[in-house]
């Protein structure tokens, strides 16, 4: 099956650094990734969608300046979170859209825990 | 805009028993998948089941099978033989098929507990 996966599973930082993330999907290409954001007991929020060779698409309230998303190919994108505050500590989650399949077909990543000290 | 409502933040069902999720949603869409995913405590997010709204055969996985009402945007996961491992955070999510992005729309969640 196809699999995504995201490098590191977990990061502590400090505050005023920056810290990327990685998303792979391994086995298949995708154009398509998008990045989630998951605070405990709640639902996944979209924060952007990663198109590869073009700009990231955020959603209404995600600071573009400070989530910087880059899909430089077909099976990798990344997420950088800049000036790391610690309210910037969360789950996140990336997925990504196998374009040789149905166009439904969407796999996730197994998320990165991120913590600002 | 696309919602997708889960009314049940928690639920609970004994071992062997069988529970129902409710989900609605609401789209102006008539071509669409449903899906449930489910979330485990490593928070791997896994495909429980999909659905395809121009198919009115409800959708069955094993243990899994859904309850899907397509006029009244109802779409429920019924859990037969309830096992421990199903002990989890159950999304309901939505796609409109003719959306170039392909993007998905969850609820909020139902964190099932499963007693022995």
């Amino acid at each position: 099956g196809a699999v995504v996966s995201q490098h590191p599973s977990w990061v502590i930082c400090k505050s005023g650094t920056s810290v990327k993330i990685e998303c792979r999907s391994l086995d298949f290409q995708a154009t398509t990734m998008f990045w989630y954001r998951q605070f405990p007991k709640q639902s996944l929020m979209l924060m952007a969608t990663s198109n590869e060779g073009s700009k990231a698409t955020y959603e209404q309230g995600v600071e573009k300046d400070k989530f910087l998303i880059n899909h430089a190919s077909l099976t990798l994108s990344t997420l950088t979170v800049t000036s790391a505050h610690p309210e910037d500590s969360s789950f996140y989650i990336c997925s990504a859209r196998d374009e040789g399949k149905n166009f439904d077909e969407q796999y996730f990543g197994p998320g990165t825990r991120l913590t600002v000290t | 805009a696309q919602t997708v409502t889960q009314s049940q933040p928690e639920m609970s069902v004994q071992e062997a028993e069988t529970v129902t999720l409710s989900c609605t949603y609401d789209t102006s869409e008539s071509d669409y998948y449903l899906f449930w995913y489910k979330q485990p405590p490593s928070r791997q997010m896994i495909l429980v089941i999909r659905q395809e709204a121009y198919k009115q055969q409800n959708a069955t996985e094993n243990r899994f099978s859904v309850n899907f009402q397509k006029a009244a945007k109802s779409f429920s996961l019924k859990i037969s033989d309830s096992q421990l491992g199903d002990a989890a955070m159950y999304f309901c999510a939505y796609v409109d098929r003719g959306s170039t992005l392909g993007r998905l729309y969850f609820g909020r969640g139902t964190q099932l507990t499963v007693w022995p």
